[in-house]
């Protein structure tokens, strides 16, 4: 196990189109996140699961996203009726409850781009 | 509302200097900080992190300093080398684990 990894790196699509994105943890990692990235901002908290169950959700995750985490293994990130303020990075982390320093691990992230 | 954030946008030093990066805070209850570096095209990346009953900590060429009388803390970067450019992030950590980041700085190495 590499790290989390995030799928696809990059995506161009229509605005009014859905899209989903998919993230593989670290194997051992009980938590998961999805962050929201804009130019020159720091990363934005979404959404986060304790294994498939959603715990808490960001008041910037609108009704147009929503994020499933079936097995508590790998998540996926759907963002429906895309929007030019959509473009942004997503990025994916996870983590191990009560270890450490956390684990915090992140992926290298979703970049979305609406036209 | 209350907020983590950096001083400054931009920082360039030269190649072997030291590099310092500031990061306010707001929230006196705040008990975890971590500073991330982040390149282009990539995640996050954990560079150390420090606790609130702790002033300092140290790493591999890095060091965190904690001021809670004035909520601050800063990223000491020694002998600063090429391959420390990227932008650079304090973070909070929040409730369960939910990061609060700051801006970011980007910070520069002239040869």
């Amino acid at each position: 196990d590499t790290g989390v990894s995030q799928d696809p790196r990059h995506k161009i699509t229509k605005r009014g189109q859905n899209v989903t994105f998919r993230c593989d943890p670290i194997s051992e990692h009980n938590r998961l996140y999805w962050y929201r990235q804009t130019l020159g901002q720091g990363p934005e908290f979404l959404t986060y699961f304790q294994n498939e169950a959603q715990l808490e959700k960001s008041r910037l995750l609108s009704d147009r996203f929503s994020a499933e985490r079936p097995k508590g293994s790998f998540s996926t990130l759907e963002i429906q009726r895309t929007e030019q303020g959509d473009s942004a990075m997503y990025l994916c982390a996870s983590s191990l409850a009560g270890g450490g320093n956390y684990g915090y691990t992140f992926g290298s992230g979703t970049r979305l781009t609406v036209v | 509302g209350e907020s983590v954030g950096l001083h400054l946008p931009t920082l360039s030093v030269q190649e072997g200097d030291n590099s310092i990066i500031n990061c306010a805070y707001s929230n006196s209850a705040s008990d975890y900080f971590i500073w991330y570096k982040q390149e282009s095209g990539k995640g996050p990346q954990f560079i150390i992190d420090i606790r609130s009953n702790m002033d300092k900590r140290q790493g591999q060429r890095v060091t965190v300093l904690l001021n809670k009388t004035v909520k601050h803390l800063s990223l000491q970067i020694a002998a600063t080398q090429p391959g420390d450019s990227a932008v650079y992030f304090c973070a909070e950590i929040r409730g369960a684990q939910k990061l609060v980041f700051g801006q970011g700085t980007r910070l520069t190495i002239n040869p």
